[in-house]
């Protein structure tokens, strides 16, 4: 069946570099996605998003790149800090005709970074 | 400006028991969502409401149902409670009026439940 998922579930990086957590979709049609951040005992942070008709987008400390071709899209986190210690969520918008809010997420990746 | 709000953070139910959850969106919006989340299943979409109206529901039972209020204020209540409904619930809303994709969606801290 149709789904976003992550590569990897872990990844663990030294404070001071840069981070890259990727997730791959399989709904061709999809045409907006989002990248959440998720801290302990939290609800799901919006961190950026980014349309089909766009292969890069740039936030403060955070790019997400889109691949339509091989339906891959990730997120870039430059001089990771401690506070960027957290599970990162990919979620596709399903939402269609007259309802909104129907995202399909990803399983997650659990970013520690090394002081 | 606030954001989503959700009552109450940490429940303990039995099972068979029913729960009502409480959420209330950002000020303006009027599209809200509900989501469970679950170590094994992840999150997963449960419904949208808008204009007190559901326009759209995941794949759960009918033992999970919601509402939404005309202040945009929405409840979600699942009944005969189970083991495997223990999870962290979440609300969500956004502002578009419009259907569609490309709505930002913020969510809430979300309500813990556990069923014993």
């Amino acid at each position: 069946g149709e789904s976003v998922g992550l590569h990897l579930p872990t990844l663990s990086v030294q404070e001071g570099d840069n981070s890259i957590i990727n997730c791959a979709y399989s709904n061709s049609a999809s045409d907006y996605f989002i990248w959440y951040k998720q801290e302990s005992g939290k609800g799901p942070q919006f961190i950026i998003d980014i349309r089909s008709n766009m292969d890069k987008r740039q936030g403060q400390r955070v790019t997400v790149l889109l691949n339509k071709t091989v339906k891959h899209l990730s997120l870039q986190i430059a001089a990771t800090q401690p506070g960027d210690s957290a599970v990162y969520f990919c979620a596709e918008d399903r939402s269609y005709g007259g309802s909104q809010g129907n995202l399909i997420f990803g399983k997650g990746t659990k970013l520690s970074v090394k002081p | 400006k606030a954001g989503v709000t959700q009552t109450p953070r940490y429940l303990i139910k039995t099972r068979g028991q029913q729960v009502t959850l409480s959420c209330s969106p950002i000020s303006g919006h009027r599209s809200v969502s509900w989501y469970q989340q679950t170590p094994g299943q992840g999150l997963q979409f449960l419904f949208e409401y808008f204009s007190e109206t559901q326009r759209n529901k995941g794949n759960f039972p009918g033992r999970f149902s919601g509402r939404q209020f005309s202040n945009s204020r929405s409840e979600m209540n699942v009944s005969t409670l189970e083991l495997g409904d223990s999870a962290l619930y979440l609300c969500a809303s956004s502002l578009a009026q419009l259907g569609g994709s490309g709505n930002t969606i913020y969510f809430g801290e979300g309500s813990w439940l556990t069923v014993v």
